[in-house]
C-alpha cells in the first residue's frame, strides 16, 4: 500500500525559509514522478512543482507563483521527496500535499495523496 | 480565476443523477491532454476518483463516470448518496502555460 507522509510545516514569518520532507512506501520511489501540491485555506487546489523520475531525466518543473523561491528535490535512495521553500510570503500559508504521480510526463494524474502539512507564514 | 472553468455548486436529492462540467481551451482540454476527477471530503487530502477522463481506480464506485467533448469534460454521478458529498475538482495539463492545472472545484450537496 501507498504511504505518503509529509513533515517540516509550522509557523513561519514572511520573508523565512522552511524545509518540507515526504517519506514515501510502498512502492518503487524512483520510477515514479513526484509531486507537490497546495491548497490555500479555504481555497482549490494549486499544483507547485513536479520532480520527474529517474528514466524521465529528473526533470523539475515550478508554478510561476512559486519559480525562484521554491526548489524541489528527491533522493531515491531515501524514497524521500523535498521542498525547499524561500522567501515565504503569506500567500504561500497553505496545506502542501505530496503527491505520487500516475501514467506519465504531461498527461500524469495525481494518483495517491499523503495527509498533508500546514505552512502558516505570519508575522 | 482558474485555467478549467467549474460550477461552484450542484446539488440533488439522494438516489439522483448529478453531472458537473470543467471546461477549459484549445491549449487544454482541447490539445486532447488526459483530464483527471478528484474527490475531497471535507477535512480530508484529495482521493484520485478518475483518471484519463474516464477510468475508475481500483475501489472507486461505477456510479462516477467521465465524459469529454471538445474542450470540455463532465464528471457524472448516479445514484447520489450522502457519502458523495465533498468538493470535486477537473485537472489536466496547459501547453500554453506549460503547467498542470486545476478547475476551482465544485461542492456537491446532497438534500
Amino acid at each position: 500500500e501507498v504511504h505518503l507522509v509529509e513533515s517540516g510545516g509550522g509557523l513561519v514569518q514572511p520573508g523565512g525559509s522552511l524545509r518540507l520532507s515526504c517519506a514515501a512506501s510502498g512502492f518503487t520511489f524512483d520510477t515514479y514522478n513526484m509531486i507537490w501540491v497546495r491548497q490555500g485555506p479555504g481555497k482549490g487546489l494549486e499544483w507547485i512543482s513536479y520532480a520527474a523520475n529517474t528514466a524521465s531525466g529528473s526533470g523539475v518543473y515550478y508554478a510561476d507563483s512559486v519559480k525562484g523561491r521554491f526548489t524541489v528535490s528527491r533522493d531515491n535512495a531515501k524514497s524521500s521527496l523535498y521542498l525547499q521553500m524561500n522567501r515565504l510570503r503569506v500567500e504561500d500559508s497553505a496545506t502542501y500535499y505530496c503527491v505520487k504521480g500516475g501514467g506519465s510526463g504531461t498527461s500524469s494524474s495525481f494518483e495517491n495523496w499523503g495527509q498533508g502539512t500546514l505552512v502558516t507564514v505570519s508575522s | 480565476q482558474s485555467v478549467l472553468t467549474q460550477p461552484p455548486s450542484v446539488s440533488g436529492a439522494p438516489g439522483q443523477r448529478v453531472t458537473i462540467s470543467c471546461t477549459g481551451s484549445s491549449s487544454n482540454i482541447g490539445a486532447d491532454y488526459a483530464v483527471h476527477w478528484y474527490q475531497q471530503v471535507p477535512g480530508t487530502a484529495p482521493k484520485l476518483l478518475l483518471f484519463d477522463n474516464s477510468h475508475r481506480p481500483s475501489g472507486v464506485p461505477d456510479r462516477f463516470s467521465g465524459s469529454r467533448s471538445g474542450t470540455s469534460v463532465s464528471l457524472a454521478i448516479s445514484g447520489l448518496q450522502a457519502e458523495d458529498e465533498a468538493d470535486y475538482y477537473c485537472q489536466s495539463f496547459d501547453k500554453r502555460l506549460r503547467v498542470w492545472v486545476f478547475g476551482g472545484g465544485t461542492k456537491v450537496t446532497v438534500l
